[in-house]
């Protein structure tokens, strides 16, 4: 079976603090892996991809994500977050062609 | 160049009602993918095209709801007799053509959020 948890449902972080966002995933198959952002009222924003190349991914934006085969996880993080970055984060596994299982989405609040 | 454009951006339907959400997707992409992601979840697949054949309606949730796309670009989801429920904003995401489907990434419009009452 496939699935996407996402391990919380909200991070509150200070400007300027690390960002740690969490993913476990299922799949029966080598998993192509995701990040996107979705801001209010607008569609989503791809962050980053995995497709089984560099386990360490780089994103837009100084976020950067780590596949963790013997974890199954897939967490999103960032060095320094800043005010902009607040916003819904989904992990998303995909699998074939046209399957995309998205995580329930972690909302990210930035502190001033 | 121009983005997925979706429209309406909102949608006020009386229960019952038919409705329809126009998705243009990006130029040149031949896969089109219709979500519904109800408030505080993640989007969930519903549809999905190559070119004008509609090759997935698995997550269509009734016989309510139906997609077309006829010349292989613009697509429109159509839902008959609107129900509460339906209630949601709809997604729809565009992808190139690849030799390899692993690991293509999806562009997606802002969405049409629809609210049925």
């Amino acid at each position: 079976a496939q699935s996407v948890t996402q391990l919380d449902s909200h991070v509150s972080v200070s400007e300027g603090t690390p960002v740690l966002l969490r993913c476990n995933y299922s799949s029966s198959y080598s998993p192509s892996l995701f990040w996107y952002v979705q801001h209010p009222n607008k569609g989503l924003q791809l962050l980053l991809k995995y497709t089984s190349a560099a386990t360490l991914v780089k994103g837009i934006n100084g976020f950067e994500a780590e596949f963790k085969k013997s974890e199954t996880s897939f967490h999103l993080t960032k060095p320094s977050a800043h005010m902009s970055d607040a916003a819904e984060y989904f992990c998303v596994l995909q699998t074939g062609a046209n399957n995309l299982f998205f995580g329930t989405g972690t909302r990210l609040t930035v502190i001033p | 160049g121009a983005g997925v454009s979706q429209s309406p951006r909102y949608k006020v339907a009386k229960r019952g009602q038919d409705v329809a959400l126009r998705c243009d997707p990006i130029s040149g992409h031949v896969s089109l993918f219709w979500y519904q992601q109800a408030l505080g979840q993640g989007p969930e697949f519903l549809t999905y095209f190559q070119n004008e054949a509609q090759l997935d309606k698995s997550g269509l949730p009734s016989d309510r709801f139906f997609a077309e796309r006829p010349e292989g670009s613009v697509s429109t989801l159509k839902i008959q007799r609107t129900q509460q429920e339906d209630s949601a904003v709809y997604l729809c995401a565009s992808s190139p053509p690849t030799l390899d489907h692993s690991g293509r990434p999806q562009h997606f419009g802002d969405g049409t959020r629809l609210s049925i009452l």
